[in-house]
């Protein structure tokens, strides 16, 4: 079993629709991620946090939202996605925050998520 | 320009043979870091190994070993034996400079372990 929990496994959404993903760790790990990742695709880096910092955003669209609760949580706000939106969500953790050494990410299990 | 080449797109082994993935990658930095991942269907990548620039020790985990070349800039996985659980796709991964822990992955290697 994953030590990193998302939730939901599966999501159908509209584009109109609000929707949230969540993550949760209980390792004490400070840096969380969100990656995206299309079929027979290696994942895509969208957004980091460092001791629940958003450091890092790749450019993501503001339709994405990303927020951190606090170090445990990670969530991803969904709003007016696109078709093309439709993917697997990876969340991960990593022990120690960037500036750190290159620690080794725990992934989730990922929320595939269909935008009709 | 493509950090990190795996050639091989999907690979397909008869239970019991050996199956080695290949990982080229590129980089200017002198200090990196190399993961290999596995991703079984169940979609959560898991974490198999990390190497840094400095460690060029080979390292075998029971039927996984991998062998790090600075020289041809390789860092190749062989899985020794395949077993119908190995089947999955395959990522490595590179990691350079200093605490940005940003990873260029690999396209990935399709393991299909026949029975």
């Amino acid at each position: 079993d994953t030590e990193v929990t998302q939730t939901p496994k599966h999501l159908v959404m509209g584009m109109t629709n609000k929707k949230s993903l969540k993550c949760e760790q209980h390792m004490g790990h400070r840096a969380m991620y969100w990656y995206k990742q299309k079929a027979k695709k290696p994942p895509e880096l969208m957004f980091v946090y460092s001791y629940e910092k958003l450091s890092i955003n790749e450019s993501v669209p503001s339709r994405f939202s990303p927020e951190c609760p606090n170090s445990s949580l990670l969530n991803l706000h969904l709003h007016a996605l696109q078709p093309e939106d439709s993917a697997l969500y990876l969340c991960a953790s990593s022990p120690k925050g960037l500036g750190a050494y290159h620690s080794p990410l725990h992934f989730g299990n990922g929320t595939r998520l269909t935008v009709t | 320009a493509q950090k990190v080449t795996q050639a091989q797109t999907e690979i397909s082994v008869v239970e019991k043979e050996d199956v080695t993935l290949d990982c080229v990658y590129e980089t200017r930095d002198t200090t990196y870091y190399l993961f290999w991942y596995k991703q079984p269907p169940s979609g959560e990548l898991v974490f198999l190994i990390r190497r840094n620039s400095f460690d060029e020790q080979n390292e075998i985990s029971g039927r996984y070993s991998w062998n790090f070349q600075k020289s041809t800039s390789s860092f190749n996985f062989t899985i020794t034996a395949s077993q119908v659980v190995d089947s999955a796709v395959y990522f490595c991964a590179l990691s350079e400079g200093y605490g940005n822990n940003r990873l260029a992955f690999g396209k990935g290697n399709q393991v299909v372990v026949i029975p």
